[in-house]
């Protein structure tokens, strides 16, 4: 089946560096990418919407200029954390969506920022 | 704008009994329905879905559930739990290629 792979699995930054967590797809073209957030004991909520060739959508409440989203091929999507912060210790994952109907999203393995 | 609601934030079975996780969404039209498991640190493991069809879906792991459209439920059971089975559980709900809406999530404790 189509897989998604995430890297890092794990980092921890300094407060104030930057911090690129990739998603790429492996064996089929992704032209969206969903990207979101888990903070601990909560649940995922997504932060942006990133499309190939096209500036991503943001959700409410999440700041564009500190996420930066890119995605420069259908294969892959970046996310960098930018003038990090311990608030932003977290668990990103990334998912591209369904490639047809009846199927189900795909899932990276996830990224445990954690900013000290 | 749809929600997923998961009443139950924790919950814990002794080991060998039966469990139901229960689910409800709000969304303008029949969505997709999704189960998914996360143990600590990790990622999203797929445990079931529903698009269409029977309304009583089997997954892994000795999972199933049961969507109920009147009442806007997809309730995860299984009947004999085992100690590998706590995790976190995650309701979500979607439609074709949009995003997943997620619910708060059960923690599922399982007692010896």
């Amino acid at each position: 089946g189509a897989v998604v792979s995430q890297h890092p699995s794990w980092v921890i930054c300094k407060s104030g560096t930057s911090v690129k967590i990739e998603c790429r797809s492996l064996d089929f073209q992704a032209t969206t990418m969903f990207w979101y957030r888990q903070f601990p004991k909560q649940s995922l909520m997504l932060m942006a919407t990133s499309n190939e060739g096209s500036k991503a959508t943001y959700e409410q409440g999440v700041e564009k200029d500190k996420f930066l989203i890119n995605h420069a091929s259908l294969t892959l999507s970046t996310l960098t954390v930018t003038s990090a912060h311990p608030e932003d210790s977290s668990f990103y994952i990334c998912s591209a969506p369904p490639g047809g109907e009846n199927t189900e999203a795909f899932f990276g393995q996830g990224t445990r920022l954690t900013v000290v | 704008a749809q929600s997923v609601t998961q009443p139950d934030i924790h919950i814990t079975v002794s080991e060998g009994a039966s469990l139901e996780l229960r689910c409800n969404y709000s969304y303008g039209a029949t969505p997709y329905l999704f189960w998914y498991v996360q143990s600590p640190g990790q990622g999203l493991q797929l445990l079931l879905k529903y698009f269409s069809g029977d309304t009583l879906v089997q997954g892994i792991k000795g999972f199933e559930a049961e969507f109920k459209r009147s009442q806007s439920s997809f309730n995860l059971r299984k009947p004999s739990v085992h100690w590998s089975d706590a995790a976190e559980y995650f309701c979500a709900v979607g439609f074709g290629n949009e995003k997943l809406t997620f619910g708060t999530g059960t923690r599922l404790t399982i007692i010896p």
